[in-house]
């Protein structure tokens, strides 16, 4: 069974531009979540989707969003990009059903935001 | 924050000790979960342990979890030079696939 893919694994960006990551959740996994992990803030939550509806939310500004499709593949977006988004950006998916289990990563986009 | 801290932030052990390392929390949970985080990777379950769970073993890995003190520790027994990662503590509270990451462990098994 495949895991969770992450595109792109890295990119470099410059402040005020925008930028899409994907991700590709373990098939029949209907939960994706999305994490923000910085050496000083740590792995914060971002927000989470279930069917193509955004069933959680981090604390997080309106730049920050995401969506779902129909096939559980996720995107987040990042708009008007400000140095301190520089971040590895961690995919998570999991049954999303029942009794909460474990979430199942993808290995990361590492955005450097110049 | 309901983000959790780990205890101690790094550690350093030869191979073959064991590790400890420890989680507090701060509200009331549903489960508590263990990952392992190679550097710069995406992390890896370990283990979880439901709020009604005082104790869990898998394999060479073994977890408390005291609720009336909001706190779990791991323990990892007789470790290998692979075992050097980051761990990190995860809560969720029942409000869906939401959960809180402690600070992490650095561990460093030295061979």
């Amino acid at each position: 069974k495949a895991g969770v893919t992450q595109t792109p694994r890295y990119l470099i960006k410059t402040r005020g531009q925008q930028v899409t990551l994907s991700c590709s959740p373990i098939s029949g996994h209907r939960s994706v979540s999305w994490y923000q992990q910085t050496p000083g803030q740590g792995l914060q939550f971002l927000f989470e989707y279930f069917s193509e509806t955004q069933r959680n939310k981090g604390n997080f500004p309106g730049r920050f969003s995401g969506r779902q499709f129909s096939n559980s593949r996720s995107e987040m977006n990042v708009s008007t990009l400000e140095l301190g988004d520089s971040a590895l950006y961690l995919c998570a998916s999991s049954l999303g059903t029942g009794t909460i289990g474990e979430l199942f990563f993808g290995e990361g986009s590492r955005l450097t935001v110049l | 924050s309901q983000q959790g801290e780990e205890d101690p932030q790094a550690l350093s052990i030869q191979e073959g000790e064991n590790a400890t390392m420890n989680c507090s929390y701060k509200t009331s949970i549903n489960n508590l979960q263990w990952y392992r985080q190679n550097s710069g990777r995406g992390l890896v379950h370990l283990i979880l342990i439901r709020s009604n769970e005082r104790e869990k073993h898998s394999g060479r890995l073994r977890v408390t979890l005291d609720t009336s003190k909001k706190s779990s520790s791991l323990l990892i027994t007789a470790s290998r030079a692979a075992d050097t990662a980051s761990y990190f503590c995860a809560t969720d509270e029942g409000t869906g696939n939401q959960f809180y990451f402690g600070t992490g462990t650095s561990l460093t098994v030295i061979p």
